[in-house]
């Protein structure tokens, strides 16, 4: 597509279920990121791919995070037994790796994540 | 390890004034990227800029501008007879040199909110 997109855009959930989170970057991207990012804070780095190989986990905070990217293009993150301290906003990115653009990390607009 | 810093928390200033956000950073690396990014009050983070570590040339969009010192670590952004449309987080981000196999992650710093007042 044109931008990033992620689904759900806003998800409330009850503390100890499962969510997952979508995301379907730019067409022809190669690498698809994951970010978290807490009020008043900067995105901080989750995981990212380039095309289906998870090149980077260092920043999933507990093996309740993981995420996928079987075929190269959508991604799945996953957050299992949910806790309230997950609640963010968790945003996906892609970039094309050919310049002119390079390494510029495009964003979409985010997955509200709450947990009750 | 990469850092980013942006000790100002929050700036506000008047419609006209120029106003500018600093930008200091962190790396053991030689070549890196620096990026800096809007996000609005709704909620999208907007790409503004890249400028590597090679390209110290200042440059100029619009009403916007950065000034790249590599001497002092900073990617300083400066905007011009803001606007209330300006109002918005800034952040600023780092990343290493992806050309060379490193991590590509965007190291981001906590970001500078700005409040344009008309």
């Amino acid at each position: 597509g044109a931008g990033v997109s992620q689904s759900p855009r806003y998800k409330v959930t009850k503390r100890g279920q499962d969510v997952a989170l979508r995301c379907d970057p730019i067409s022809g991207h190669v690498s698809l990121y994951w970010y978290r990012q807490a009020l008043g804070q900067g995105p901080e780095f989750l995981t990212y791919f380039n095309y289906e190989a998870q090149q980077d986990k260092s920043g999933l905070p507990n093996d309740r995070f993981s995420a996928e990217r079987p075929e190269g293009s959508i991604s799945t993150l996953t957050i299992q037994r949910t806790e309230q301290r997950d609640s963010a906003m968790y945003r996906c990115a892609s970039s094309s790796n050919r310049e002119p653009s390079g390494n510029t990390i495009y964003f979409g607009e985010g997955s509200w994540l709450t947990v009750v | 390890a990469q850092k980013v810093t942006q000790a100002q928390t929050e700036i506000s200033v008047v419609e006209k004034e120029d106003v500018t956000l600093d930008c200091v950073y962190e790396t053991r690396d030689t070549t890196y990227y620096l990026f800096w990014y809007k996000q609005p009050p709704s909620g999208e983070l907007v790409f503004l800029i890249r400028r590597n570590s090679f390209d110290e040339q200042n440059e100029i969009s619009g009403r916007y501008s950065w000034n790249f010192q590599k001497s002092t670590s900073s990617f300083n952004f400066t905007i011009t007879a803001s606007q209330v449309v300006d109002s918005a987080v800034y952040f600023c981000a780092l990343s290493e040199a992806w050309y060379q196999g490193g991590s590509e992650k965007l190291v981001f710093g906590k970001g500078t909110k700005l409040t344009v007042n008309p």
